[in-house]
């Protein structure tokens, strides 16, 4: 079965600093990953998707995130986090007839 | 093209109740989700639809079921309600959804906000 894990509950950044958000994925193939961002009392939007054709994504909003085989990692960046991104962060595998989530990260950004 | 529209927002409803939530995917999608969002639990898979055929479903007891017709809309139904039935329920659309490997993307509506009191 495919899963992911995000490395932080919460993370808190500074206005106009760089963002990292970890995941880490399990899967016995090179799987498609996912992240989505959910403003609250909001649903879920794709930031962006790995689908193999590229090892670096872009997404929405100056978002990227590099997919690393060898490291099983798919972290998310920005070079410089605006108050709007304050948000929860999720990273997500399909598995088979479902879609896998991450617990979560909540990025915090001070002014 | 619209978004997913979910209906109502908010409900509140008390123990031993149910509950009929609807969705509308984006046009032209055949694949309808639904998940269960809490802060203890997180995201949790409920069940997929395509084609009025539910193909998945994750481990939910009974209590929770759906259906979607020919239009791609689909409902959720919660009978009995219990207090830990409270959650933000999501319904996401995609053209063709599961399958290994997957990389069809789904897109999420608002959500409905149930309150079981």
């Amino acid at each position: 079965a495919q899963s992911v894990t995000q490395l932080d509950s919460h993370v808190s950044v500074s206005e106009g600093t760089p963002v990292l958000l970890r995941c880490n994925y399990s899967s016995s193939y090179s799987p498609s990953l996912f992240w989505y961002v959910q403003h609250p009392n909001k649903g879920l939007q794709l930031l962006l998707k790995y689908t193999s054709a590229a090892t670096l994504v872009k997404g929405i909003n100056g978002f990227e995130a590099e997919f690393k085989k060898s490291e099983t990692s798919f972290h998310l960046t920005k070079p410089s986090a605006h108050m709007s991104d304050a948000a929860e962060y999720f990273c997500v595998v399909p598995n088979n007839n479902d879609m896998r989530f991450g617990a979560g990260t909540r990025l915090t950004v001070k002014p | 093209k619209a978004g997913v529209t979910q209906t109502p927002r908010y409900l509140i409803k008390t123990r031993g109740q149910q509950v009929t939530l609807s969705c509308s995917p984006i046009s032209g999608h055949r694949s309808v989700s639904w998940y269960q969002q809490t802060p203890g639990q997180g995201l949790q898979f409920l069940f997929e639809y395509f084609s009025e055929t539910q193909r998945n479903k994750g481990n939910f007891p009974g209590r929770f079921s759906g259906r979607q017709f020919s239009n791609s809309r689909s409902e959720m139904n919660v009978s009995t309600l219990e207090l830990g039935d409270s959650a933000l329920y999501l319904c996401a659309s995609s053209l063709v959804g599961s399958g290994r490997p997957s990389t069809d993307t789904q897109y999420f509506g608002p959500g409905t906000r149930l309150t079981v009191l």
